[in-house]
């Protein structure tokens, strides 16, 4: 059973510079969710994807983030012109729609520094 | 905002139960109470669910109160490796909110 997958594990930046993180949820999972945690802080929500169609965004979620689900299969969270204030860790987390409870599943998450 | 409270830290000897409490006094009815866990610069790890029954699986057990105001979360045999931050999350089942609103949670420290 492979779990929630992303990738790079650790991107190091400079601010102004473009980073594009990539997360492969659980195999058959049709729900996948963003979200971000900074330091000594729970996580908080993104972005939310039903297969392809995003439904729903934080307002967390600036201008300059953009989020994808091309194929209702692995996303890609594109951050555009980097601040030091995005320096933090990005985790990705998949359910089953049809599922008794829609239970969410987190991969390991992407820590990004922002020099 | 979270709409749950749970002390912020707490400590628990190697070997002993490990009860961790959470306060969701305003909870409703189509909501579930989650418990995840998250060990140091790792994600998120569910650990269980419930509703209004009590529930148990491998790694705990969930006792919800009558009124569903609070549970707690058990961990019969705390070991080391349960050293994490533990976070109860209230959830409505079905309906536009499907995403997770994490407080604080709290610090377990698993002493030996």
């Amino acid at each position: 059973d492979t779990g929630v997958s992303q990738d790079p594990r650790h991107k190091i930046t400079k601010r102004g510079q473009n980073v594009t993180f990539r997360c492969d949820p659980i195999s058959e999972h049709n729900r996948l969710y963003w979200y971000r945690q900074t330091l000594g802080q729970g996580p908080e929500f993104l972005t939310y994807f039903q297969n392809e169609a995003q439904l729903e965004k934080s307002r967390l979620l600036s201008d300059r983030f953009s989020a994808e689900r091309p194929k209702g299969s692995f996303s890609t969270l594109e951050i555009q012109r980097t601040e030091q204030g995005d320096s933090a860790m990005y985790l990705c987390a998949s359910s089953l729609r049809d599922s008794p409870t829609d239970t969410q599943y987190f991969g390991p998450g992407t820590r990004l520094t922002v020099l | 905002d979270a709409k749950t409270t749970q002390p912020p830290s707490m400590d628990c000897a190697e070997g002993r139960a490990a009860n961790l409490p959470c306060n969701h006094s305003t909870i409703s009815g189509n909501e579930y109470v989650y418990w995840y866990r998250q060990i140091h610069s790792q994600g998120p790890q569910y650990i269980i669910h419930g509703l209004k029954n009590n529930e148990t699986n491998e790694m705990a057990s969930l006792i919800i109160t009558e009124d569903r105001k609070s549970s707690t979360l058990i961990l019969p045999h705390a070991t080391l490796r349960d050293t994490a931050v533990y976070y109860c999350i209230v959830r409505p089942l079905s309906g536009s909110a499907r995403q997770l609103t994490f407080g604080s949670g709290t610090q377990l420290t698993v002493l030996p």
